[in-house]
């Protein structure tokens, strides 16, 4: 059964700092993992998708990495600004439907 | 912990034809229920976002005749393809939130893939 977990729970950082959320799963046999973006009380936004077959994917401050045999992830957020203050999730997609982690909250503090 | 549920898991219907997606919270009352859907190959998409009790607020490009939705109640919404053709096939996904002074959840279902033929 896969399992998908998020480190850490929340986190809380400055302004203008570079900062990394992961996420881990247990069944490498997965065809993408997808990075979500949720704002309190709203429904999630796509951020980046990863292909089993690619490593990273880039859009604007965001660069997210996949290293499937290892089963982790990172989201990595540059130069954070207080915009970025939200609750972060991945999800993994295999033979079984997605599977969502916790979600990362994050705080970012001006 | 938290359950959502989505019946039915799969359904092929034949172009044409309307098919109801339903969606509950087992054991949690949910103000908000989301629908979501997802592409082969492609990312999770928000459809729409409803609460109970009003109607549904749908995102950009998501026509509303054609995906009704439905949140009778705090544990239960339903997503209803009209007229569904095969670019309609898809996976669906709810999730219902529950949460209260900044602070929410999101729990979501299983899905349901829908082949249209």
């Amino acid at each position: 059964k896969q399992e998908v977990t998020q480190i850490p729970a929340a986190l809380s950082v400055p302004e203008g700092e570079n900062l990394v959320l992961n996420c881990s799963f247990t069944d490498s046999a997965i065809y993408n993992l997808q990075w979500f973006r949720q704002d309190p009380g709203k429904g999630l936004t796509s951020l980046l998708l990863i292909q089993s077959s690619q490593r990273e994917q880039t859009s604007g401050r965001l660069n997210a990495s996949l290293d499937k045999s290892s089963g982790r992830s990172t989201l990595y957020i540059a130069a954070s600004q207080p915009g970025d203050s939200a609750t972060y999730l991945c999800a993994v997609e295999g033979n079984t439907p997605l599977v969502f982690g916790k979600g990362t909250r994050l705080s970012v503090i001006a | 912990g938290a359950v959502v549920s989505q019946h039915p898991s799969r359904v092929i219907c034949k172009s044409g034809t309307s098919v109801k997606i339903e969606c509950r919270s087992l054991d949690f009352q949910a103000t908000t229920m989301f629908w979501y859907r997802q592409f082969p190959k492609k990312s999770l998409m928000l459809m729409a976002t409803s609460n109970e009790g009003s109607k549904a607020t749908y995102e950009q490009g998501v026509e509303k005749d054609k995906f009704l939705i439905n949140h009778a109640s705090l544990t239960l919404s339903t997503l209803t393809v009209t007229s569904a053709h095969p670019e309609d096939s898809s996976f669906y996904i709810c999730s219902a939130m529950t949460g209260y002074g900044g602070f929410y959840e999101q729990y979501f279902g299983p899905g349901t893939r829908l082949t249209v033929t």
